[in-house]
């Protein structure tokens, strides 16, 4: 059973901070990786998504990806408390597993004003 | 562009009951994947549809089904409900690829099983 682990948080940061999201897998031959959002009582939204190994930067999200380690991670700078919400991350470990995502099941972001 | 629509938004049943859900994917999106959102469990995958067919399918037991429609909007279905089904049922389309192209979600269908 292929996994992907999340610390389920809450994670509070103040307001300006950078709040620093993590993320594991189990499968090192995974193709995709995906962030989303998901506010309560809403859909999940998607953030950004990463390819390749390193980082990728929009606006005040970046996301780092280390395939050897197994790790995606996802930073946000100068975190406002609109940021409060869950954080999905979301791994397509393809081959048997097929075409799919499996999710973690989320971090919680409190962003303190 | 319109988005994916799911209908009902809330639904009571009862156990043994049976209940059908709908998605309607965005314009142009031939793919559509269904997962089940719980407190415990988190989203998990259901199974997908593309073109008419089922291109994958999570572990879930075989009272869960599903179809497309050559227009490509989807129903699942559940039988004989348990008190467990209960849960937020997400639709999610996307262009081609289910696990590579972004997936856009629905508002969700709120389950609860009496």
């Amino acid at each position: 059973q292929k996994e992907v682990e999340q610390n389920s948080g809450p994670l509070s940061v103040p307001e300006g901070a950078i709040a620093s999201l993590n993320c594991t897998y189990s499968d090192r031959g995974s193709q995709s990786f995906f962030w989303y959002r998901q506010y309560s009582g809403k859909s999940p939204e998607l953030i950004m998504f990463i390819y390749s190994n390193g980082d990728k930067e929009d606006g005040r999200f970046t996301a780092q990806l280390n395939k050897a380690s197994q790790y995606v991670s996802l930073l946000i700078r100068d975190s406002q408390p609109s940021d409060s919400a869950t954080y999905l991350c979301a791994v397509n470990f393809g081959g048997s597993s097929g075409d799919k995502l499996t999710f973690g099941t989320g971090t919680r972001l409190a962003v303190r004003p | 562009k319109a988005g994916v629509t799911q209908t009902p938004r809330y639904l009571i049943k009862t156990r043994g009951q049976q209940v059908t859900l709908s998605c309607s994917p965005i314009s142009g999106h031939r793919s559509v994947s269904w997962y089940q959102q719980t407190p415990g469990q988190g989203l998990q995958f259901l199974f997908e549809y593309f073109s008419e067919t089922q291109r994958n399918k999570g572990n879930f037991p075989g009272r869960f089904s599903g179809r497309q429609f050559s227009n490509s909007r989807s129903e699942m279905n559940v039988s004989t409900l348990e008190l467990g089904d209960s849960a937020l049922y997400l639709c999610a389309s996307s262009w081609f690829r289910g696990g590579t192209d972004t997936q856009y979600f629905g508002p969700g269908t709120r389950l609860t099983v009496l």
